[in-house]
């Protein structure tokens, strides 16, 4: 069974500083990969999705990795800004065509 | 273009009480799912149609939950009689699915349901 994690669960970081989040992920036999952001009390918007053939995704201040051989993705999000703060959740794909969530890093930027 | 609309935003019932929930899809979009989140935690599927056919409901629980998606578009999810443990964020997607590698999935803003 498809595990996801997501380390840390929560994350403050200071305005303008650059940061990344993380997500592993036990099944290397996947899709792909996507990033979601969720914003409280809302539903889910996705952001960046990798296929299991691509080594990294880019969108704006917005780049995702994917290391599927060791079963690790990073979103590296640039010059933080306070409309970044959200929960930010990866999710996999994986050969049953389920889409497995973590649990999310709840992100804060700080003015 | 509209996005994924769902309703009610909020709804407040006591236990053994049906509830049902509504979800219409981004227009032209064949697969639509149904998924629950509990505080805290990520999305769980509940089931999935590709057009009018639910092609995975294997974590539905069938005793008290329920789901239809007449004519392949809107769709609606009904728990009866819920239960305290039902408390959670019902949330629904849709999605123009092709081999399922390049699907992005489009979610709606979800039904928060509090059940007392």
């Amino acid at each position: 069974k498809q595990e996801v994690t997501q380390i840390p669960a929560a994350l403050s970081v200071p305005e303008g500083e650059n940061l990344v989040l993380n997500c592993s992920f036990t099944d290397s036999a996947i899709y792909n990969l996507q990033w979601f952001r969720q914003d409280p009390g809302k539903g889910l918007t996705s952001l960046l999705l990798i296929q299991s053939s691509q080594r990294e995704q880019t969108s704006g201040r917005l780049n995702a990795s994917l290391d599927k051989s060791s079963g690790r993705s990073t979103l590296y999000i640039a010059a933080s800004q306070p409309g970044d703060s959200a929960t930010y959740l990866c999710a996999v794909r994986g050969g049953n065509e389920k889409l497995t969530f973590g649990t999310g890093t709840r992100l804060t930027i700080i003015p | 273009e509209a996005g994924v609309v769902q309703s009610p935003r909020y709804k407040i019932i006591e236990k053994k009480q049906p509830v049902a929930f509504w979800c219409n899809p981004i227009s032209g979009h064949n697969t639509l799912y149904w998924y629950l989140q509990n505080l805290g935690q990520g999305p769980e599927l509940l089931i999935r149609y590709e057009n009018e056919e639910a092609v995975d409901d294997s974590q539905l629980p069938k005793d008290r939950f329920s789901a239809e998606r007449l004519k392949g578009v809107d769709s609606t999810l009904k728990i009866q009689p819920a239960e305290l443990g039902d408390s959670a964020v019902y949330l629904c997607a849709s999605s123009l699915r092709g081999d399922g590698t390049n699907e992005k999935l489009f979610f709606g803003s979800g039904t928060q349901l509090s059940v007392l």
